[in-house]
């Protein structure tokens, strides 16, 4: 059963705090994302990862960094935590382009209220 | 600027009844069209999807209906459950490009 796990459900910080999101997939997928929901936005991609160490902005990247050391593990910064970055945090993994249609597998999310 | 346009919003159905959610895309480079389910508390879930060489996908009671000229595609779901319930999401995708649509929530009444 392929998984992409999220470290927290839900995360309660406060306005300044530098906040980590961390995310595990156990699929050896090459590319991995981190995007945010909204309800009438839908899902926007933050920052996307098709290599360790490598990583491509994606449409909303201010205020966000990211980290990729290991294959498997894909991180999200929050380095000065401010309150319109209150949302649903969403992590997704994908095979390398051209492997059956790009599915991407997405995390249960993590909801992020910064007060 | 949304590359990927979903309606409508929000969407009611009685149960048996067929459910129709319709998107637009822009970028003719776009070559995969999934449609993802999300259940409240979970991530969203790969539906079903389509390559823009066919016009129609049909999996059980979901059918994706596809038109290239109009740069246009369409999630039916026929006979409509109330376990059916829950937001979809029509996205486009070229290479490790993938845009989402604002998401249409469904709810199913039995």
């Amino acid at each position: 059963d392929v998984k992409v796990t999220q470290s927290s459900r839900y995360l309660v910080k406060r306005t300044g705090e530098k906040v980590f999101l961390e995310c595990v997939q156990d699929m050896d997928h090459e590319n991995m994302f981190w995007y945010r929901q909204d309800p009438g936005l839908g899902l926007r991609l933050i920052y996307f990862s098709y290599d360790v160490k490598m990583k491509e902005k994606g449409d909303i990247p201010e205020g966000y960094s990211v980290s990729r050391e290991k294959k498997e593990r894909f991180s999200l910064i929050l380095e000065s935590a401010s309150t319109n970055q209150t949302s649903m945090y969403l992590c997704a993994s994908s095979r390398l382009q051209g492997a059956r249609y790009n599915e991407q597998f997405f995390g249960p999310g993590t909801r992020l209220t910064v007060l | 600027q949304q590359q990927v346009k979903q309606s409508p919003q929000s969407l009611i159905v009685q149960k048996g009844g067929i459910s129709i959610i319709n998107c637009a895309y822009e970028n003719t480079a776009f070559d995969y069209f999934p449609w993802y389910q999300q259940f409240p508390g979970k991530g969203p879930a790969l539906l079903i999807a389509i390559r823009p060489d066919v016009s129609e996908k049909k999996e059980g009671r979901f059918t994706i209906s596809f038109n290239k000229s109009a740069k246009q595609f369409s999630l039916h779901i026929m006979d409509s459950q109330p376990g059916d319930s829950a937001t979809y999401f029509c996205a486009a995708s070229f290479t490790n490009d993938m845009r989402f649509g604002a998401g249409t929530r469904l709810t199913v009444k039995p």
